[in-house]
């Protein structure tokens, strides 16, 4: 079953903007995961960001973390054509050694 | 290339045949997952290896799938008698020591 919800489920944007992506999760955690899919294919990691983490940055990607709320944000800044995809948060909790995504926001960046 | 590779990319099968899927890990990489994707939704776990051994199952898993690590390297996903609701993304991913997965690129099933 999925872990949580993401939203928006769809985000379009110009070129150059920021794109700002939430996830919902239910459980307590060992850390938050963000992935990116392009159509139809595999998963690529972008960042990780453990439970005693409030923020972490990698590039143009900005990640927070509220575990009080169970909530996840994924900030892409300067959006390019090519970061058109699907973005997924997925939690790790450590016992079940596995990976629990989310539903996922497909992101459109037009020229 | 030495990332996850999965064979075959797509399979169109018939109802009530049976089909594998291989998954070639990162070598290095003692820890294997299989993954099932549906259109529109985030990938979900079905199983889970150390080494050879297969430490968790999903209960998504029913008896008519089964998943093999011979040696505790390349793994294999055998599904028999498949059903039109077999029809998914079927994702490989490996790890080590880290928690972070690297996929594989998928094997498309479709069921006819």
């Amino acid at each position: 079953s999925q872990q949580g919800e993401e939203d928006p489920q769809a985000l379009s944007i110009q070129e150059g903007e920021n794109a700002t992506m939430n996830c919902s999760y239910k459980t307590s955690i060992n850390n938050l995961q963000w992935y990116r899919q392009n159509s139809g294919r595999g998963l690529v990691h972008l960042i990780l960001i453990r439970s005693n983490e409030r923020e972490k940055h990698s590039g143009r990607l900005r990640v927070t973390l509220d575990t009080s709320k169970k909530s996840s944000s994924l900030l892409i800044t300067a959006s390019r054509a090519a970061d058109t995809a699907s973005y997924f948060c997925a939690t790790f909790t450590g016992g079940g050694n596995k990976l629990t995504f989310g539903t996922g926001t497909q992101l459109k960046v037009e020229l | 290339d030495t990332g996850v590779s999965q064979d075959p990319r797509h399979k169109i099968t018939k109802r009530g045949q049976n089909v594998t899927f291989r998954c070639d890990p990162i070598s290095e990489h003692n820890r294997l997952y299989w993954y099932r994707q549906t259109l529109g939704q985030g990938p979900e776990f079905l199983t889970y290896f150390q080494n050879e051994a297969q430490l968790e199952k999903s209960r998504l898993l029913s008896d008519r799938f089964s998943a093999e690590r011979p040696k505790g390297s390349f793994s294999t996903l055998e599904i028999q008698r498949t059903e039109q609701g077999d029809s998914a993304m079927y994702l490989c991913a490996s790890t080590s020591v880290s928690d972070t997965q690297y996929f594989g690129p998928g094997t498309r099933l479709t069921v006819l």
